[in-house]
């Protein structure tokens, strides 16, 4: 089945660790988007990337990073300078915006991952 | 500002009940409105997604509508199942420039036995 994986299910980070959150859909889409969820809150756009090897920030990005080398994979780091890293963090694609008919397609979610502080 | 903005934050009702879930949006330029189904722990699941010149639109027991002069949406589910307890997160498109996903807060739905 075609869908998005995200791994782990839980993190746990340590003071002043960066941690990585894997992202893959084998669904052919071009674009990939990170959120964070935090309780009461609409989700929040850290990072987006609508082609391989281009990303654009979103309206939270500090504290993160991303790369986006294969159209498959797209990786969220947690940087230490992340002070409140604490929450769910989901990944979602979809085919590129705006190509007529496609603006309509939806995004497609991975299951999160939850971070914690230790 | 773009805003979305749901309501209730949280409803209980009976197995086998109707109910109504609301969305009041402002976002220029609108492009399309979507609702999605997020259950506890999971990623969310689109259920519907309308365009400007769509008032309604329905995924089996889920029927959405939409009033764009209002700038409104509500989600209306019929004879609701336990399985139905979920989150429903309410995303509005806006086109200005690139396109932009704003998302609402939720509605937190319990179903009871």
């Amino acid at each position: 089945d075609g869908g998005i994986t995200q791994s782990p299910k839980y993190l746990f980070r340590k003071e002043g660790q960066n941690v990585t959150l894997s992202c893959e859909q084998n669904l052919n889409h071009d674009a990939m988007y990170w959120y964070r969820q935090d309780p009461g809150q609409g989700l929040r756009l850290i990072y987006y990337s609508q082609i391989v090897n281009d990303f654009q920030k979103g309206d939270i990005a500090e504290g993160y990073s991303v790369s986006r080398e294969k159209k498959e994979s797209f990786p969220l780091t947690v940087t230490s300078a992340q002070k409140n890293p604490t929450a769910f963090y989901l990944c979602a694609s979809s085919r590129v915006p705006g190509q007529g008919a496609i603006s309509n397609q939806p995004q497609h979610f991975g299951d999160g991952t939850r971070l914690s502080i230790l | 500002k773009n805003q979305v903005e749901q309501s209730p934050q949280s409803l209980i009702i009976l197995e086998g009940k109707n109910c109504t879930l609301q969305c009041n949006y402002t976002v220029s330029p609108f492009s399309n409105l979507r609702w999605y189904k997020q259950d506890t722990g999971r990623g969310p699941v689109s259920l519907t997604i309308m365009t400007f010149s769509e008032n309604t639109k329905s995924n089996g027991r889920y029927t959405a509508t939409l009033d764009a002069d209002t700038k409104q949406s509500s989600l209306h589910i019929t004879a609701s199942q336990l399985s139905d307890s979920a989150s429903y997160i309410c995303v509005v498109t806006s086109t200005s420039g690139t396109y932009k996903y704003i998302f609402g807060t939720g509605t937190r739905l319990k179903v009871l036995a």
